[in-house]
């Protein structure tokens, strides 16, 4: 079946412009997370789903960052007044679900690649 | 604070050999351990994971061993071949509760190259 697809896969923007990622997880998946892969930080958490609220937000590294999740389904995530600090894949991963002492395995996406000049 | 750190950050071996990469962690509430494995271009895929209470798990090819006193773990890759050459990253999250809800810390990454 399809895996979790996020678009676009690549991203240009100059800096201080308002990027949107978009994420569409697999089929039936309630958690939703983000996580951003760069050369200095390696992967790094950001945000946690599960169906539209986040419980966790703790990873998010500024206000400029903010998230949602509509219909328990298509996440976005948006980065205003971006700073080239911001360069980065940022992949989003889905799973089944959370629950205590049980590991859901999470799919990842093929990420979005942006770059800030 | 780099709660996972993971060595070497790169790796070369020859067809048939034995590569390992090593893990440890600081947070003992961690309670599960997986490894990926990323292609270039493509997002982590799982490759295998393991839970505390076990100290070695093995799915074809590829082992986890893993030493709870010593909060370490290590990936073993046996008769590796060219096409295992990709990035591993091992994780550790947290199910026991909280607001954790399963998210993965990661170790910094290990290049792997198996040359024929």
């Amino acid at each position: 079946g399809a895996g979790v697809s996020q678009s676009p896969s690549n991203k240009v923007t100059e800096k201080g412009k308002d990027v949107e990622l978009r994420c569409d997880p697999i089929s039936g998946h309630t958690a939703l997370y983000w996580y951003r892969q760069s050369l200095g930080q390696g992967l790094e958490f950001l945000i946690y789903f599960q169906g539209n609220s986040a419980p966790d937000k703790s990873g998010l590294p500024s206000d400029r960052f903010s998230a949602e999740r509509t219909g328990g389904s298509v996440s976005t995530l948006t980065i205003q007044r971006t700073q080239q600090e911001d360069s980065a894949v940022y992949l989003c991963a889905s799973s089944l679900g959370t629950g205590l002492a049980i590991f859901y395995e999470q799919y990842f996406g093929p990420g979005t690649r942006l770059t800030v000049t | 604070q780099q709660q996972v750190k993971q060595s070497p950050q790169s790796l070369i071996v020859q067809k048939g050999g034995i590569p390992i990469i090593n893990c440890a962690y600081e947070n003992t509430a961690f309670d599960y351990f997986p490894w990926y494995q990323q292609f270039p271009g493509k997002g982590p895929a799982l490759l295998i994971a393991i839970r505390p209470d076990v100290s070695e798990k093995k799915e074809g090819r590829f082992t986890i061993s893993f030493n709870k006193s010593a909060k370490q773990f290590s990936l073993h890759i046996m008769d590796s071949q060219p096409g295992d050459s990709a990035t591993y990253f091992c994780a550790a999250s947290l199910h026991a509760g909280g607001t954790s809800y399963g998210k993965l810390t990661f170790g910094q990454g290990t290049i792997l190259t198996v040359h024929p």
